[in-house]
């Protein structure tokens, strides 16, 4: 494992349409984070899971968002009937235990 | 609640010369602090943590940062810096050993040559 691997990198959607991004965290972590990062703004968080319990969920995660971690392995993260508003950058990452958080590069998401 | 402020949206600095990223933040208890860096379009790399122990942090790439509990900050510091040091920089607290982190907004450092 180098590290924790987001797919795709870019996507562009049409209003409307559904989303499904992956997320395979470092494998011997427990803790799988999602967040959202706008142009200018610092990472806000989503979702947070140990092993495949999903533990808290941002008010920011609408019902339009879900995600799910199997296995307590790779997550994805859904967004459904995507809005303009939902362009950003998702960012995923994992630790173990209270060490610092592993960030994987990001999916850009464009809604046009 | 937790939170974190960084009051300069960027800071310029020539290269060689000290670098200071500030850092202030609110926890309701002992507090677990991060630094971040990002450069365009990646995700955020680990720069240094502050979990207990001593104030003063060293981490990678020759970057410290210093714990000061009175003034509730944790500002990042580089003695030389250098171009290649230009990027995002972002501050994060949590309030427990587990869970989510809250971000500052960022620090746009340019270092110039």
């Amino acid at each position: 494992d180098t590290g924790v691997s987001q797919d795709p990198r870019h996507k562009i959607t049409k209003r409307g349409q559904n989303v499904t991004f992956r997320c395979d965290p470092i494998s011997e972590h427990n803790r799988l984070y999602w967040y959202r990062q706008t142009l200018g703004q610092g990472p806000e968080f989503l979702t947070y899971f140990q092993n495949e319990a999903q533990l808290e969920k941002s008010r920011l995660l609408s019902d339009r968002f879900s995600a799910e971690r199997p296995k307590g392995s790779f997550s994805t993260l859904e967004i459904q009937r995507t809005e303009q508003g939902d362009s950003a950058m998702y960012l995923c990452a994992s630790s173990f235990a209270d060490y610092g958080y592993t960030f994987g590069s990001g999916t850009r998401l464009t809604v046009v | 609640a937790q939170s974190v402020a960084q009051p300069e949206d960027q800071v310029n600095v020539a290269e060689g010369n000290p670098l200071t990223v500030k850092c202030t933040y609110s926890v309701s208890g002992n507090p677990y602090l991060f630094w971040y860096v990002q450069y365009p379009n990646r995700g955020l790399q680990f720069l240094l943590k502050y979990i207990t122990g001593d104030n003063l942090v060293k981490g990678s790439y020759g970057f410290e940062a210093e714990f000061n509990k009175s003034q509730t900050s944790f500002h990042l510091k580089k003695p030389s810096a250098l171009v290649s040091d230009s990027a995002l920089y972002f501050c994060a607290v949590r309030e427990h050993s587990w869970g989510k982190l809250q971000f500052g907004a960022g620090t746009q450092v340019v270092v110039t040559p």
